[in-house]
């Protein structure tokens, strides 16, 4: 079945670049989104088709994937952005979701 | 405003079935796929099922044969019908809407309902 891997934290001072990676065979070939889940709280989608931004989401998230690699990042970070996030895909062989890992984001 | 509100979790012992509800509000229902995520307590998300406009199922094998997911356009109303619950099905249930562009993400969720397999 197909997987995504993420790295399980990552941590960034508050100002600076937080870069979340999601790997995948050939993920590149697909389509990545990403989601932000804080606590007590369901998800939110943050990025679709790789680089877009939903209605109401910051610039300062944006998005790449190529390769077997898709990568969130988070430029300017800023306390509230401190949250669990996690990537997604749809694997066209199977015709099935999947989800990353995970990433808890700490904001120190 | 879009609006997604599952019922029906609860506690049900090992083997034992139970019906997910998902009322939907503040778009067209039937124009949408819709898709059941779960989250185990303390863990990562997990796509459970989807179902989309023409009523075409999907599922994952941890649940295939298991699970059922339907909907009945007519009253906005999505479902998921468990069988032969087990432990590890214990989670946090969302239902999702996804967007209808290749590659839309899940751009509406639920606030979740627990179900809670044990004896």
């Amino acid at each position: 079945s197909y997987e995504l891997t993420q790295p399980p934290s990552v941590s960034v001072s508050p100002g600076q670049t937080a870069s979340i990676t999601c790997s995948g065979d050939k993920l590149g070939d697909k389509f990545a989104c990403w989601y932000q889940q804080k606590p007590g709280q369901s998800p939110v989608l943050v990025i679709y088709q790789d680089t877009k931004r939903p209605s109401g989401i910051p610039e300062r998230f944006s998005g790449s994937n190529s390769g077997n690699t898709a990568t969130l990042t988070i430029s300017g970070t800023q306390a509230m952005d401190e949250a669990d996030y996690y990537c997604q895909a749809w694997d066209s062989t199977t015709a099935l979701y999947v989800f990353g890992t995970g990433t808890k984001v700490t904001v120190l | 405003e879009v609006q997604l509100v599952e019922s029906g979790g609860g506690l049900v012992q090992p083997g034992g079935s139970l019906r997910l509800s998902c009322a939907a509000s503040g778009f067209i229902f039937s124009s949408y796929d819709m898709h059941w995520v779960r989250q185990v307590t303390g863990k990562g998300l997990e796509w459970v099922s989807a179902i989309d406009t023409a009523g075409d199922t999907y599922y994952p094998g941890s649940v295939k044969g298991r699970f059922t997911i339907s909907r009945e356009n007519a009253k906005n109303s999505l479902y998921l019908q468990m069988n032969s619950l087990r432990a590890g099905d214990t989670a946090v249930y969302y239902c999702a809407t996804r967007g209808v562009e290749v590659g839309a993400g899940f751009d509406y969720w639920g606030q979740g309902t627990l179900v809670t397999v044990s004896s």
